[in-house]
């Protein structure tokens, strides 16, 4: 176990509709990054999110919009869903601020939370 | 554009031999490699990270840089049937993103 939290596991919607996918990071993890991975494939990096703002963002269009909490938990939303949409969603927590930037290294991730849109 | 390449495989070993596994990177800038475990409807779990050239060994499993190369593997020694699954290679760039790999399925065959 992580420590990192998703929630929901699974969710089901339909063409056009909005989605919130939701993530608690592990206990003094200040980072946190969200990947689209489809079946098949690697992680795809969505954005990341440092101290509440987004600190990178991957090949996403801007459908795809995120928050990060004072407490460091995060939101991901998608809206007007498309088919192409579904996937596995992962969240993974990473630890704190080094003098060079945002410390990415060791990114543990939490269970996935599994879309499907019909 | 950046990327990770790994032989989708799968990769059949019997047990109780060694599985290798191989990544590239084309990312001369990057730092920081990671082998990743994941097993079919789950998410990936961290096995090793590694920064320097050379090898780092963690019980069964090693890993190897060589940064001339921009090559890194996995060797995983007494292959069991539980190591079944798919290891995915990440790197992080120089602006502290991961890139990933697609992944190599590894069956190991009792």
């Amino acid at each position: 176990e992580t420590g990192v939290t998703q929630s929901p596991t699974h969710l089901i919607k339909t063409r056009g509709q909005q989605v919130t996918l939701r993530c608690s990071s592990q206990s003094g993890h200040n980072t946190v990054s969200w990947y689209q991975q489809a079946l098949g494939q690697g992680p795809q990096f969505i954005f990341q999110y440092y101290r509440e703002e987004e600190n990178g963002r991957g090949n996403f269009p801007p459908r795809f919009s995120g928050l990060q909490f004072p407490n460091y938990s995060s939101e991901l939303n998608v809206n007007a869903l498309e088919l192409d949409d579904s996937a596995l969603y992962l969240c993974a927590s990473s630890g704190t601020w080094t003098s060079g930037g945002p410390n990415t290294d060791t990114q543990y991730f939490g269970p996935g939370t599994r879309l499907t849109v019909l | 554009q950046k990327e990770v390449e790994q032989n989708s495989g799968p990769l059949s070993v019997p047990e109780g031999a060694i599985a290798s596994l191989n990544c590239t990177y084309s990312d001369r800038g990057s730092q920081s490699f990671f082998w990743y475990r994941q097993y079919s409807g789950k998410s990936p779990e961290l096995i090793m990270f590694i920064y320097s050239n050379g090898d780092k060994e963690d019980g069964r499993f090693t890993a190897q840089l060589n940064k001339a190369s921009q090559y890194v593997s996995l060797l995983i020694r007494d292959s069991q049937p539980s190591d079944s699954a798919t290891y995915l290679c990440a790197v992080r760039e120089s602006n502290y993103q991961l890139i990933w790999g697609a992944g190599t399925k590894l069956i190991i065959k009792p």
